[in-house]
């Protein structure tokens, strides 16, 4: 149980155009989901925390405008990166909290690789 | 802010050695997770510890929550090449759904 799929697992994209990424919690439904971005050889960075029907709450310095988050379902959230730059290729992971959760914990998605052209 | 400092960064050992991360905090945390991270991929939830002075083992991982949650450590016996990845120490503070992460250790099991 506790599988979250994202979908693409990489996309490669040409400077100022958008890209959609999508984070999907399989076997369970999450109120909260988290959207990171990840450096190479670094931990994880978190980017915004998502609510189901609700706006997200971004980290400082992250640019709200740019990378819009929607939470429509509880089973669904997805980034979008907009006027994508070669500064925003990184690996973008997804994690979700479950609804019936005790502990907080988070089931992280496999990653997209993002690559800007 | 919480912070968690988790050592050591890097980390090679040979096939059978034992070995011991370390995750501290002056903030005490609700729970705090293991994850294990293979290059490309999304971290892995290995466990998660609540009570302080908890031990949790998985095999010939053994996971330790100190007496005052504010630390905690993980300790592999044996170590297998199959153990080799980035592992990230996460703790959640009381009434957050966020996660503060260590920065990673990274392990190499050489055979």
């Amino acid at each position: 149980g506790a599988v979250v799929s994202q979908h693409p697992s990489w996309v490669i994209c040409k400077s100022g155009t958008s890209v959609k990424i999508e984070c999907r919690s399989l076997d369970f439904q999450a109120t909260t989901m988290f959207w990171y971005r990840q450096f190479p050889k670094q931990s994880l960075m978190l980017m915004a925390t998502s609510n189901e029907g609700s706006k997200a709450t971004y980290e400082q310095g992250v640019e709200k405008d740019k990378f819009l988050i929607n939470h429509a379902s509880l089973t669904l959230s997805t980034l979008t990166v907009t006027s994508a730059h070669p500064e925003d290729s990184s690996f973008y992971i997804c994690s979700a909290s479950p609804t019936a959760g005790t502990y907080n914990e988070q089931f992280f998605g496999p990653g997209t690789r993002l690559t800007v052209l | 802010t919480q912070l968690l400092e988790q050592s050591p960064q890097f980390l090679s050992i040979q096939e059978g050695e034992n070995l011991t991360v370390y995750c501290n905090s002056s903030s005490v945390f609700s729970s705090l997770q293991w994850y294990r991270q293979e290059p490309g991929e999304g971290p892995v939830l290995l466990v998660t510890v609540v009570t302080g002075g908890e031990v949790k083992k998985l095999k010939r991982l053994t996971f330790q929550f100190g007496d005052a949650r504010k630390d905690s450590s993980l300790h592999i016996t044996a170590a297998q090449p199959g153990d080799t990845g980035l592992y990230l120490c996460a703790g959640a503070g009381a009434g957050s759904y966020q996660l503060t992460f260590g920065k990673g250790t990274k392990l190499s099991v050489i055979p």
